[in-house]
């Protein structure tokens, strides 16, 4: 099965807002309120964000949150901070027989 | 507090297998399920399987299907992941995470560190 499509790359400025979208199917994103997102600095493991497409794990900042509207789920980060420059990925249930999909990734860059 | 650390970079040969421990800490490690996540130089990460802790059962993902074996030792908290057959493109960072529960919906809260493997002649 594909990945998950991101877009390779969006940028904003400190104290902007920027939406990371994240397009699948209706056997991934569009089934299922199980979209998860990741945030993974150079050379670092993955951090999550954001799960259940719109909740927030303790510590994460309320700067971060999640979103669905059909097949597309999304990410905005308001208030754009030096250290939100990573790569984020987005992930979701798809199924069954495929149980786990990625995105291909995103790269933020704070301007 | 709750950690996952994984073994050292591996180097090794086509055709060869390379086998990748998790080792769990300050959390019970038979409630959380564990994923493996490979991710190839400059790409994107790649889910690869999942273990339930507790009673040992497996899902892979179909790419690597038949190449792939996922265990556990609850003894010693730890989970393993063994690839064989490798070639050229298995070369990646491996990534062990904790499930936030056994359900194959539930996210990955804590990740280990990652182990390289490189795979080369």
């Amino acid at each position: 099965q594909s990945a998950l499509t991101q877009p390779r790359s969006v940028s904003g400025s400190p104290g902007q807002s920027v939406t990371i979208s994240c397009t699948g199917t209706s056997s991934d994103v569009g089934g299922y309120n199980y979209v998860s997102w990741y945030q993974q600095h150079p050379g670092k493991a993955p951090k999550l964000m954001i799960y259940d497409v719109t909740k927030r794990p303790s510590g994460v900042p309320d700067r971060f949150s999640g979103s669905k509207s059909g097949n597309t789920a999304s990410l905005t980060i308001s208030g754009l901070q030096a250290e939100d420059e990573a790569d984020y990925y987005c992930c979701s249930y798809a199924g069954s027989y495929t149980w786990v999909i990625f995105g291909g990734g995103t790269k933020l860059t704070v301007l | 507090q709750a950690q996952l650390v994984q073994s050292g970079a591996e180097v090794k040969k086509p055709g060869a297998s390379v086998k990748v421990s998790c080792k769990a800490s300050g959390y019970t490690f038979t409630i959380y399920a564990i994923h493996w996540v490979r991710q190839a130089p400059g790409q994107r990460l790649e889910w690869m399987g999942w273990i339930n802790t507790g009673n040992g059962n497996t899902k892979y993902s179909q790419k690597f299907q038949g190449r792939v074996t996922i265990t556990r030792d609850t003894s010693a908290s730890t989970a393993y992941m063994e690839l064989s057959s490798l070639r050229s493109e298995d070369t990646a960072v491996y990534y062990c995470a904790r499930s936030t529960g056994v359900r194959p919906t539930d996210a990955f809260d804590i990740w280990g560190q990652g182990t390289m493997a490189t795979v080369s002649s």
